[in-house]
């Protein structure tokens, strides 16, 4: 099992930005992936989840708006996207494989972490 | 929304035992999972659904969950496992994770 992040970026406020999270090694529709931010020096922050089945997804009242979620089945690849950058984006983001049981989730395995510097 | 507590820091001697705790309301009859980062790192997990340790995690590392705090125990703390330790639940269709916890290996 391997998530792959997309490489990092540097951006300038109100540009937009998609970041993405390839699978490998197993079969993608079957898992949830969230998403999780982790600003400089700080803790980890729930962003949202996305089912690749339907493309349902569950947002943090935090980023719900600000961030959407997405996924392309047909390469196994899921996204995170910003319409407009602000300098407070400016974090490591990593996308996580979810592991759900009777009702509760969890995160099995880790993407490396994509790094978006936003900066005028 | 619901809120999880961590101490900023713990400290343990090498070779002792290492307690970190997460606290929250009624987090007895809620699901806790634990995750390791040590610095420049992506987290991993080490403890899931309370105190079920993920394949190639070792059995030094144990969990609980009871009344008003859930406990990652690390028995024999190595060198390598100072890192900081992060709580996770979910709640109300939202994952919370806690603040975080710096394990420092004396």
């Amino acid at each position: 099992v391997q998530l792959e992040q997309s490489g990092a970026e540097v951006k300038k406020p109100g540009e937009s930005l998609r970041i993405s999270c390839r699978a490998s090694g197993y079969t993608f529709t079957k898992f949830w992936i969230t998403w999780v931010r982790q600003m400089p020096g700080k803790g980890l922050e729930w962003m949202g989840r996305i089912d690749p089945t339907d493309s349902f997804t569950n947002y943090s009242p935090s980023f719900q708006g600000h961030v959407s979620v997405s996924v392309d089945t047909s390469i196994n690849t899921a996204y995170l996207q910003w319409s407009s950058l602000k300098a407070s984006d400016t974090a490591m983001y990593y996308c996580a494989r979810v592991i759900t049981v009777a009702g509760f989730y969890y995160f099995d395995q880790w993407g490396q972490g994509t790094l978006v510097t936003v900066s005028s | 929304s619901y809120e999880l507590s961590q101490p900023l820091s713990v400290s343990v001697a090498l070779g002792q035992t290492a307690i970190i705790t997460c606290g929250g309301l009624n987090i007895g009859v809620k699901v806790v999972h634990w995750y390791q980062q040590k610095p420049g790192q992506a987290p991993v997990l080490v403890m899931f659904r309370d105190n079920n340790r993920p394949s190639g995690i070792p059995e030094r590392f144990s969990g609980s969950n009871s009344g008003k705090t859930a406990t990652l125990t690390i028995s024999g703390a190595q060198a390598g496992d100072e890192a900081d330790y992060y709580c996770q639940v979910w709640d109300n269709k939202i994952d919370v994770f806690g603040g975080g916890t710096k394990l420092t290996v004396l």
